[in-house]
């Protein structure tokens, strides 16, 4: 579900690095995901998104996790850019699309 | 394509005074949301439209908000009178078809509307 924070949760990686985002979500009925990246100043922007009948769905450098059984998603972006940076979303969608509260991604040089 | 256009990018107002932000969807969108997103958080659905009807409205302040797209196209998203607590991005969205469960389509976003409320 959604969580209400002032603060972001932070996950900072080395350029060339594999990064790993994490998402827990709360509604069993959910069989939808997508995971968003927002840059300052910009709306969300679709990354990848995955079906409930999957447990794993790969793009261009990102890969999308579900692990049903204890409700968490995951993306892993591989060989990070400092053009990664930014906010990334997982939303989940059972008749509608809520978006769980994101964690910012800083790319070190 | 051109994208989701939003205007206007920011606006600051007193508490009580109005504001309407307008948003003009992708063509052929048929489904339109607006989303409102506190600093630090996540957005939130105010109110989704399926061409000119209103699909969910759950989340809207509606003694507050209002929302219309008369035409099936463009919306608008009023707020009167404004508090503190609306500070926030208001963030318009579109999609081919309705957004519900597997068969949910994926949202495209504007920009968004900032919003100060001193």
């Amino acid at each position: 579900g959604e969580s209400v924070g002032l603060h972001l949760p932070t996950l900072s990686v080395q350029e060339g690095d594999n990064s790993i985002i994490n998402c827990a979500y709360s509604n069993s009925a959910s069989d939808y995901f997508i995971w968003y990246k927002q840059e300052s100043g910009k709306g969300p922007q679709f990354i990848i998104d995955i079906r409930s009948n999957m447990d794993k769905r790969q793009g261009q450098r990102v890969t999308v996790l579900l692990n049903k059984t204890v409700k968490h998603l995951s993306l892993q972006i591989a060989a990070t850019q400092p053009g990664d940076s930014a906010v990334y979303f997982c939303a989940e969608a059972s008749y509608k699309l809520i978006f769980g509260s994101g964690t910012r991604l800083l790319v070190r040089p | 394509e051109a994208g989701v256009a939003q205007s206007p990018r920011y606006k600051i107002i007193e508490k009580r005074q109005s504001v309407a932000f307008w948003c003009n969807p992708i063509s052929g969108h048929a489904t339109l949301y607006w989303y409102q997103q506190i600093l630090g958080q996540g957005p939130k659905l105010l109110i989704q439209f399926q061409n000119n009807g209103v699909v969910d409205d759950s989340q809207l302040p509606k003694d507050r908000f209002s929302a219309e797209r008369l035409k099936g196209v463009d919306s608008t998203l009023k707020i009167q009178p404004a508090k503190l607590e609306d500070s926030a991005v208001y963030l318009c969205a579109s999609s081919l078809g309705a957004s519900s469960g597997a068969g949910a389509n994926v949202l495209t976003f504007g920009a968004g509307s900032r919003l100060t409320v001193l």
